[in-house]
């Protein structure tokens, strides 16, 4: 079975400092998707990513995928209370035409002003 | 945009009731899910569909089962609701050409039995 580990699971801030969220597994992904959900809504994509070592930003927001796609991180730069959500990585699994995605636990971000 | 509609945002249902859940999306997406969300475990997999009247089993789908006779629409249904099915039900379809295809989610049904 394959897992995903998301840590922390819970991160309290105050506006201006930076943060990382992990997400890690023993399993291969062919890529990783991080999604971005606010109450009483649904997730939202915020990226994916799918080359080994592949970098994106969204801003103030850096996405890294593991050399060996089996890790990702999430780096925000100077948090804004905007930022606060509950952050899902989900990594690609099963043949092309399921488009299954394990998801990790979660991680519950809020920044302060 | 890609519109992914849920038919109640919240149900309160007695143990024992069989419960429907309706998901409809408006952009032709092959593959449609159903998860349920506990706080500290993520997003579960319960059933997902491929094709219309196709549906696999996800990992926990044990007291649901599903229908997807047309292409737009998939069900959820809870055969005899219990009270350990209490919980945050989300939708989401996404295309089939790819792996990595986005799933688009809609606002979920926090689903209440009593």
């Amino acid at each position: 079975t394959q897992l995903l580990e998301q840590s922390p699971q819970f991160l309290s801030i105050q506006e201006g400092e930076n943060l990382t969220v992990y997400c890690n597994s023993s399993s291969v992904f062919s890529s990783l998707q991080w999604y971005r959900q606010e109450p009483g809504e649904g997730p939202v994509l915020l990226v994916t990513v799918v080359t080994g070592g592949e970098v994106k930003k969204l801003k103030r927001l850096t996405f890294q995928f593991g050399d060996a796609r089996k890790d990702s991180s999430l780096h925000i730069t100077a948090a804004q209370p905007g930022d606060t959500g509950l952050y899902l990585c989900a990594g690609g699994v099963g043949s092309s035409n399921t488009g299954k995605l394990i998801f990790g636990q979660g991680t519950t971000l809020q920044v302060k002003p | 945009d890609v519109k992914v509609t849920q038919s109640s945002r919240y149900l309160v249902k007695r143990t024992g009731e069989k419960v429907f859940l309706e998901c409809v999306q408006d952009m032709d997406h092959e593959n449609m899910f159903w998860y349920r969300q506990d706080p500290g475990l993520g997003l579960r997999l319960i059933y997902f569909s491929y094709d219309v009247k196709m549906k696999e089993k996800g990992d926990i789908p044990e007291g649901y089962s599903v229908s997807r006779e047309k292409k737009e629409r998939f069900s959820l249904i809870l055969e005899s609701a219990s009270t350990n099915q209490t919980s945050m039900y989300l939708c989401a379809s996404s295309f089939v050409h790819s792996i990595n295809q986005p799933q688009h989610f809609g606002d979920g049904t926090r689903l209440s039995i009593l």
